[in-house]
């Protein structure tokens, strides 16, 4: 079945630290590609997504990600982390061949500490 | 704040009841969803519409029913739930069928 999946369960690190969470995806075709987070007690937000073009996306907060369609993967990237980022990301992806179906990764608890 | 808004965001019911959950959005979307997502578990889309059509149906049982009145409204009717089915219960919203989600805050259903 088309999915993304997400290796890290849960995350700890320390403030200023550089994150990266890892996102595969098994779509054969072209694909859509978003990372969202949520905060604790608030809705979904989108921090990024990817449709075509530069591989190298830019989204809000100071998140990158980068989509290398070799290795099937979008790893979420962040240089220096702090305590607000602490909240659940998860890598979510489409097969843009029309079907309308965005399916979730399973998610990725990061933890920073102060 | 997000401009999805579902109400309420808190629900009890008992197995007998029915109840509806809402979701309304104001920015021209014309692709609606349905996600149900237990705790520490990611989003399952349940109901998809499009243009006010059903288009998707993950095989979510009959005890749920989606309706789309017009293109800014979603609702969900709830019946003979089970406490299973007790999740949070989020809504979203997208420009066409390829555009990124928006999520509402989700109604947090509780079945007795």
């Amino acid at each position: 079945a088309q999915s993304v999946s997400q290796h890290n369960h849960h995350v700890i690190l320390s403030e200023a630290a550089s994150l990266e969470l890892g996102c595969n995806y098994s779509y054969g075709g072209t694909v859509n590609l978003f990372w969202y987070v949520q905060y604790p007690g608030q809705h979904l937000q989108l921090l990024l997504k990817y449709f075509s073009g530069d591989p190298l996306v830019k989204g809000i907060k100071g998140f990158e990600a980068e989509f290398i369609k070799s290795k099937f993967s979008f790893n979420l990237r962040k240089p220096s982390v702090q305590w607000s980022d602490t909240a659940e990301y998860f890598c979510a992806g489409r097969d843009s061949g029309g079907y309308q179906k965005v399916t979730f990764g399973t998610g990725t608890k990061l933890q920073v500490i102060p | 704040d997000t401009e999805v808004t579902q109400t309420p965001k808190h629900l009890v019911m008992g197995m007998t009841n029915k109840k509806s959950l809402k979701c309304e959005q104001h920015m021209g979307h014309r692709a609606m969803y349905w996600y149900k997502q237990k705790a520490k578990k990611p989003p399952e889309l349940m109901f998809v519409y499009s243009y006010e059509k059903l288009s998707i149906n993950e095989s979510v049982p009959s005890r749920f029913s989606p309706e789309c009145p017009n293109s800014s409204l979603l609702n969900l009717h709830l019946h003979a739930l089970q406490p299973e089915d007790s999740a949070l219960y989020l809504c979203a919203s997208s420009h066409g069928t390829a555009g990124e989600l928006f999520f509402g805050e989700g109604s947090r259903l509780t079945v007795l």
